[in-house]
């Protein structure tokens, strides 16, 4: 079955410790986002691509890096420049940037 | 910039009801596309409905349609034979109908319940 694949399920992260959230997918969609959702709120756009070996930042960029060197993979590092990190992380992808977006399940990042 | 506004943080409904989730936007493109998204206690992100601006008619999909006003920029989902599976936040969201540099927006988002 196609979709999107976000690993792992929960993450730790110490301090100064910079951790590396994987998404990959098998839709062959050309568009891939990061989004970080705080608890009760909406989504906030970290970073997207909108196709290999190119990406732009989005609302919250700061502290947050990304690489898109295959189709299929867009990983997120939460550096340690990034000071509350806790939240639930979510990759979509879209075959185009203005069409419906598929969601993975998400990433949730807590502080040890 | 878009921005998306939806004034309902909570809404609850009785099982076998309609209920109807508001969401306005405001933008200065003339082509575009909004959608609802549904997140379950489970977290997963779900389309349930897409619109494009330049259609008139409204989007429905079984249960789920929604009343697209482009003058006024509203964007409501009305939800009908509510089920306690319907119980979930709610969001609108907004992308410009360009292919190149579109993202969406979303609204901060309504938590709906469904009560039996």
């Amino acid at each position: 079955d196609g979709g999107i694949t976000q690993s792992p399920k929960y993450l730790f992260r110490k301090e100064g410790q910079n951790v590396t959230l994987s998404c990959e997918q098998n839709l062959n969609h050309d568009a891939m986002y990061w989004y970080r959702q705080d608890p009760g709120q909406g989504l906030r756009l970290i970073y997207y691509s909108q196709i290999v070996n190119d990406f732009q930042k989005g609302d919250i960029a700061e502290g947050y890096s990304v690489s898109r060197e295959k189709k299929e993979s867009f990983p997120l590092t939460v550096t340690s420049a990034q000071k509350n990190p806790t939240a639930f992380y979510l990759c979509a992808s879209s075959i185009e940037g203005n069409q419906p977006q598929h969601f993975g399940d998400g990433t949730r990042l807590s502080i040890l | 910039a878009q921005t998306v506004t939806q004034s309902q943080p909570e809404m609850s409904v009785q099982e076998a009801e309609t209920v109807t989730l508001s969401c306005t936007y405001d933008t200065s493109e003339n082509n575009y596309y909004l959608f609802w998204y549904k997140q379950p206690p489970s977290r997963q992100m779900i389309l349930v409905i897409r619109q494009e601006a330049y259609k008139q008619q409204n989007a429905t999909e079984n249960r789920f349609s929604v009343n697209f006003q482009k003058a006024a920029k509203s964007f409501s989902l009305k939800i009908s034979d509510s089920q306690l599976g319907d119980t979930a936040m709610y969001f609108c969201a907004f992308t410009r109908g360009e292919t190149s540099g579109s993202r969406l927006t979303f609204g901060e988002g309504t938590q709906l319940t469904v009560n039996p």
